[in-house]
């Protein structure tokens, strides 16, 4: 069973930030966490992963609470291309347990 | 990151063959994964494909059905065996990519089991 739990589906107005919010209650001291979206059944695309710190891209922000219990995704500018299945995934080992992930859909 | 081709992208079959799929990578890499994901439903792990030794299986898989190939560290195969309706589904593989350890994901092939 997968080890995070994530809202099934989630709204965002285009322009506006999207946050995501993962649990991940039970990660131990070496798993990160890691995050990626799927579009419309295409191999999944990874994001941004983190251990303790938060962690900025080019994408996206991750934003890991301090007893890394739980942590948020942060899209800052959604668009309509935004639009995917995002997955949050803790790991220390390299093996993915996917969950159901969180439906966006970016709304124009 | 990493450039990742399967063969085929999709392919329609009749129940009872057998369907070999490519995975091919632009560099060498040590780990490597194959994944399915059934139709609305997320990815499941399979097995994790070795160089030069038997692929280790996940629970509910065995070799009999999905045996896998790793012949050397930018190619593997996944042959899905003696095939049913119920093996319609979309077939992925990952690598791992260092020293980040993050792993990027092929296209995937689907199929459908007639």
């Amino acid at each position: 069973d997968a080890k995070t739990t994530q809202p099934p589906s989630m709204d965002c107005a285009e322009g506006r930030a999207a946050n995501l919010p993962c649990n991940h209650s039970t990660i131990s001291g070496n798993e990160y966490v890691y995050w990626y979206r799927q579009i419309h059944s295409q191999g999944p695309q990874y994001i941004i992963h983190g251990l303790k710190n938060n962690e900025t891209n080019e994408m996206a922000s991750l934003i890991i609470t301090e007893d890394r219990k739980s942590s948020t995704l942060i899209l800052p500018h959604a668009t309509l291309r935004d639009t995917a299945v995002y997955y949050c995934i803790e790991s220390g080992t390299y093996k993915y347990i996917f969950g159901t992930g969180t439906r966006l859909k970016v709304l124009a | 990151s990493a450039v990742i081709s399967q063969k085929p992208s999709r392919d329609i079959c009749q129940r009872g063959t057998s369907l070999t799929i490519q995975c091919q990578v632009d560099s060498q890499v040590t780990m490597m994964f194959w994944y399915r994901q059934q139709p609305g439903q997320s990815l499941t792990l399979i097995a994790t494909a070795n160089q030069g030794s038997e692929a280790t299986y996940e629970s509910g898989f065995v070799i009999d059905k999905f045996p896998i190939s790793r012949p050397n560290l930018t190619f593997s195969t996944l042959t899905v065996s003696n095939m049913s309706p119920e093996d319609s589904s979309i077939y992925l593989c990952s690598v791992v990519r260092e020293p980040q350890g993050t792993q990027y994901f092929g296209p995937g092939t689907r199929l459908l089991v007639l």
